[in-house]
């Protein structure tokens, strides 16, 4: 199995001031994603990151608001744009095992908005 | 759409008592399925998974059988832990090629809480 390591773990942040959340994991990973899970709830995928290519966001995410970056394959970015008290989640990445269609999960980053 | 339902929570349990988290499911074509556990304060780990009809995915005295016919994957427990107390999460992965390949689909978690 991938170990990923995600920084940081937490943090509390400014209204309207932006955080990049790194991802790293110890072995290369073509498909790598970002989600988001806010209090009491399940996960949200917000968009597939692979290397050598865009990301792929989904529906009710966009680019503007959460820019992400995959320069190699054993890590990526995700930054929160513009924070809102509504962005308050934790944000977790996850990598693909595609010879067993896993996916493995970073610890998360937990995220408050003042 | 993909879609995963769980079974309304919390669930509170004494210890060695048995369990059952229900999750039935909504995809095209054959997907793999899958149950992740959070433990409070942690991320994702995978519990157990299945890929195909009439799979039994276990781990940790947890099981689940892949049920194509009631479109089914409920995890049962014979005996559970107080280390058991975590949020259960039932997802799927459809297998489809291109842009869906990969994706996991959650149902809504169901929290366990398990009293000495």
């Amino acid at each position: 199995s991938a170990v990923i390591s995600q920084k940081p773990s937490r943090d509390i942040c400014q209204r309207g001031t932006s955080l990049t959340i790194q991802c790293q994991v110890d072995s290369q990973v073509t498909m790598m994603f970002w989600y988001r899970q806010q209090p009491g709830q399940s996960l949200t995928l917000i968009a597939t990151a692979n290397q050598g290519s865009e990301a792929t966001y989904e529906s009710g995410f966009v680019i503007d608001k959460f820019p992400i970056s995959r320069p190699n394959l054993t890590f990526s970015t995700l930054t929160v744009s513009n924070m809102s008290p509504e962005d308050s989640s934790i944000y977790l990445c996850s990598v693909l095992d595609r010879s067993q269609n896993i996916q493995y999960f970073g610890a998360g980053t937990r995220l408050s908005v003042l | 759409g993909d879609s995963v339902t769980q079974m309304e929570g919390p669930v509170t349990l004494s210890e060695e008592a048995f369990l059952t988290i229900n999750c039935t499911y909504t995809a095209t074509g054959y997907p793999s399925l899958f149950w992740y556990v959070q433990y409070p304060g942690e991320g994702l780990q995978l519990l157990l998974k299945a890929t195909k009809a009439d799979d039994k995915g276990s781990n940790k005295g947890f099981e689940a059988t892949y049920r194509k016919e009631t479109t089914s994957f409920h995890l049962e427990k014979g005996s559970v832990q107080v280390s058991d107390s975590a949020v259960y999460f039932c997802a799927l992965s459809s297998g489809a090629g291109g842009t869906s390949y990969g994706k996991l689909t959650f149902g809504q978690g169901t929290i366990l809480t398990v009293h000495p």
